[in-house]
């Protein structure tokens, strides 16, 4: 499985912009990108995903690079609820198993 | 609209029992996935069913197995439990074997003394 590589943490203000960042180097051109985010206590949220182009949906937007070796998840306006766990998984068609790392543990600072 | 539903929430069990966790899917998804999350990490994948056969296994032991019922509804049994066993058990269910959009339970918190 091709791997991916996310900061440990990150911090951001409320009703400001996050910028999730997510490397993926090793990806294949058949590999989706999955974003989850897991809140406390419970299991993992399915989040976004796309494959070439950036992706928007009522929860956030997914910004792929052009060489698709990176991508980051974008939440337009951060609430006290975004603070997550938040995953970046690849994922190729065909093989539907998710193989999570160990994520960005995103905190919202009132 | 129920979401996916784990029975029980918490166990605790000795070691060398055996164990019997339940998930029930979301309405009109058919396939149940299983993974297993210790403390600190992220979830790693067990088993997939769908259409009542395991379709695809993780790297797990054969202590670890499952099975898929008409209604679509899955159990996972583990079998001489080792105190690495305790986690957090996830299961998801999707609309066929995707690899998208999966819906996750809030888990089964398993304690193995």
């Amino acid at each position: 499985d091709a791997k991916t590589t996310q900061p440990n943490s990150m911090e951001s203000n409320e009703e400001e912009p996050v910028h999730l960042p997510c490397n993926h180097s090793t990806i294949s051109g058949t590999d989706y990108i999955h974003w989850y985010r897991q809140l406390p206590s419970q299991g993992p949220e399915y989040v976004i995903h796309g494959l070439t182009s950036n992706v928007n949906n009522r929860m956030a937007s997914l910004a792929i690079a052009e060489d698709r070796k990176s991508s980051t998840l974008i939440l337009h306006r951060a609430t006290l609820r975004d603070a997550a766990v938040y995953y970046c998984i690849l994922s190729n068609f065909g093989n539907e198993k998710l193989t999570f790392g160990t994520g960005t543990r995103l905190t919202i600072i009132p | 609209d129920a979401g996916v539903t784990q029975s029980p929430t918490h166990l605790i069990k000795t070691r060398g029992q055996q164990v019997t966790l339940r998930c029930s899917p979301k309405s009109g998804h058919d396939t149940v996935s299983w993974y297993q999350q210790a403390l600190g990490q992220g979830p790693q994948f067990i088993f997939q069913y769908y259409e009542e056969e395991e379709r695809q296994r993780g790297n797990f032991p054969d202590r670890f197995s499952g099975h898929q019922f008409p209604n679509y509804s899955s159990e996972l049994n583990v079998n001489a439990l080792l105190l690495g066993d305790s986690a957090l058990y996830l299961c998801a269910s999707s609309f066929r074997p995707t690899n998208y959009g999966y819906t996750f339970g809030s888990g089964t918190r398993l304690t193995v003394v």
